[in-house]
């Protein structure tokens, strides 16, 4: 009954390779976003969906590309990677604050982290 | 623009000693404020978070958070530390389709 869940753990492989990471929430969320964690534990957001729907994408090389074939599910494809690119990748979803009384469900919550590791 | 800062990269305490992480943030509208807390190789859990009414904020493993607008601060302190509490902590703010982090604060606590 994981809330959030992002596949593989672990993702090893080479320069130049094409790779995938999946993403499902099963919490209703209309919300879903991709975060890249540094070797400095950095957070930095790269992008948000809203009901399956493009909102943010904060500078991220055009070799990211993310895909949101519904509210539930948002996968990161990663063309020609790069040493530059081994990150924790982590998937989040949130509820967006509706347009009537303050929605006290405001918090993202998390899945486990991808580790990437290019060599 | 929305920003957090947290101005303790390490903070090293000893066991059943009182602890405080600091979090500073910007913000021009109505804040949503949050404390996440990471364990080695797992992801982030929240710990506690404050979106209106009381500025005191509890979590159920003993932390506590203030919010405090004129500071415009929401440090996060716990009485009485355990060695499990050792992890690494981050304070965020709700941006618009967005939660900006702080660098995150590294707590060890000592036996």
């Amino acid at each position: 009954d994981t809330a959030v869940s992002q596949t593989p753990k672990y993702l090893v492989t080479q320069m130049g390779n094409d790779k995938s990471i999946k993403c499902e929430q099963n919490l209703g969320h209309d919300t879903m976003y991709w975060y890249k964690q540094d070797s400095k534990k950095f957070l930095k957001i790269m992008f948000s969906y809203n009901n399956k729907e493009l909102i943010i994408n904060e500078t991220v090389p055009n070799r990211f590309s993310p895909k949101s074939p519904d509210k539930a599910h948002l996968n990161l494809h990663i063309n020609s990677l790069e040493l530059g690119d081994s990150a924790v990748y982590f998937c989040a979803s949130s509820q967006a604050r509706d347009r009537g009384p303050i929605n006290l469900n405001t918090e993202a919550f998390f899945g486990q982290g991808t580790r990437l590791t290019v060599v | 623009a929305q920003s957090v800062t947290q101005l303790d990269s390490q903070v090293p305490v000893f066991e059943e000693a009182p602890v405080e992480l600091r979090c500073n943030y910007s913000s021009s509208v109505s804040v949503y404020l949050f404390w996440y807390v990471q364990y080695p190789n797992q992801g982030l859990q929240l710990l506690l978070k404050y979106l209106s009414g009381s500025t005191l904020v509890e979590s159920i493993n003993g932390f506590e958070a203030e919010f405090n607008k004129s500071q415009t601060s929401f440090h996060l302190r716990k009485p009485s530390v355990h060695i499990s509490d050792t992890a690494e902590y981050f304070c965020a703010v709700k941006g618009t389709y967005k939660y900006i982090f702080g660098t995150g604060t590294r707590l060890k606590v000592l036996a």
